[in-house]
């Protein structure tokens, strides 16, 4: 079983439209939690972080259920921009021990049609 | 702020041979990481510096890898001898703590033929 799974896609949908992705991760003590973007033949990059309590950040909301080692962002009003790889990426590193190690999904494709 | 760097953009090398490949961290990060995506896998985590010292190369693959960070600034990863295997994206990202978010260069890509 892979540390972290996600559903591959691609999800084609068009302007306008609400997608979700969702990620599942195996090691319940994993600390802390994102999601990246990566466009094509680029380096991720930090979209935002999830937190428990869910977080927004404009047309983006990422949710975190411990319980059920769950992880899902939600994209509103998709724009033609927004079109990319998602990678649902999780930190099994220990802080305190001074140890930051992240654990990267496969990715999920998103392309955006007008 | 300049960014995190890594040198060469591309490589194309043959079975056998050795590349060494450098990342450039942000100015003032001591923390720097290195990570590869080998083609239709997921990117996987080579190691960790703080400044000179190895503080987790627990993804290296084998002995074939070699990483060194002189001086606690830029680092360079050797393959040597490279392998089919070995061809992908290999990424360096740094960060000023442990705890915060990593910035990524833009990667090597390695091809082995």
């Amino acid at each position: 079983r892979k540390e972290v799974e996600q559903d591959p896609g691609p999800f084609n949908v068009p302007e306008g439209a609400t997608v979700a992705f969702n990620c599942t991760y195996s090691n319940s003590a994993s600390q802390s939690f994102f999601w990246y973007r990566q466009d094509c033949r680029k380096e991720p990059k930090l979209l935002m972080s999830v937190y428990s309590s869910g977080n927004e950040d404009g047309r983006f909301t990422a949710q975190l259920n411990r319980a059920s080692q769950y992880i899902s962002l939600l994209i509103r009003d998709s724009k033609l921009s927004d079109s990319a790889t998602y990678l649902c990426v999780v930190n099994e590193g220990m802080f305190s021990g001074g140890y930051n190690k992240l654990i990267f999904g496969a990715g999920t494709r998103l392309a955006v049609h007008p | 702020e300049a960014g995190v760097t890594q040198f060469p953009s591309h490589s194309v090398i043959e079975k056998g041979q050795t590349v060494t490949l450098r990342c450039d961290p942000i100015s003032g990060h001591d923390n720097l990481y290195w990570y590869r995506r080998v083609m239709g896998k997921e990117i996987k985590f080579l190691l960790h510096f703080v400044k000179e010292s190895k503080q987790d190369e627990s993804g290296m693959p084998n002995n074939r890898f070699l990483a060194e960070r002189t001086g606690g600034t830029y680092s360079t990863l050797k393959v040597q001898p490279a392998e089919l295997e070995d061809s992908g994206v290999y990424f360096c990202a740094s960060s000023p703590e442990v705890d915060y978010g990593y910035t990524f260069g833009s990667g090597t890509r390695l091809t082995v033929v």
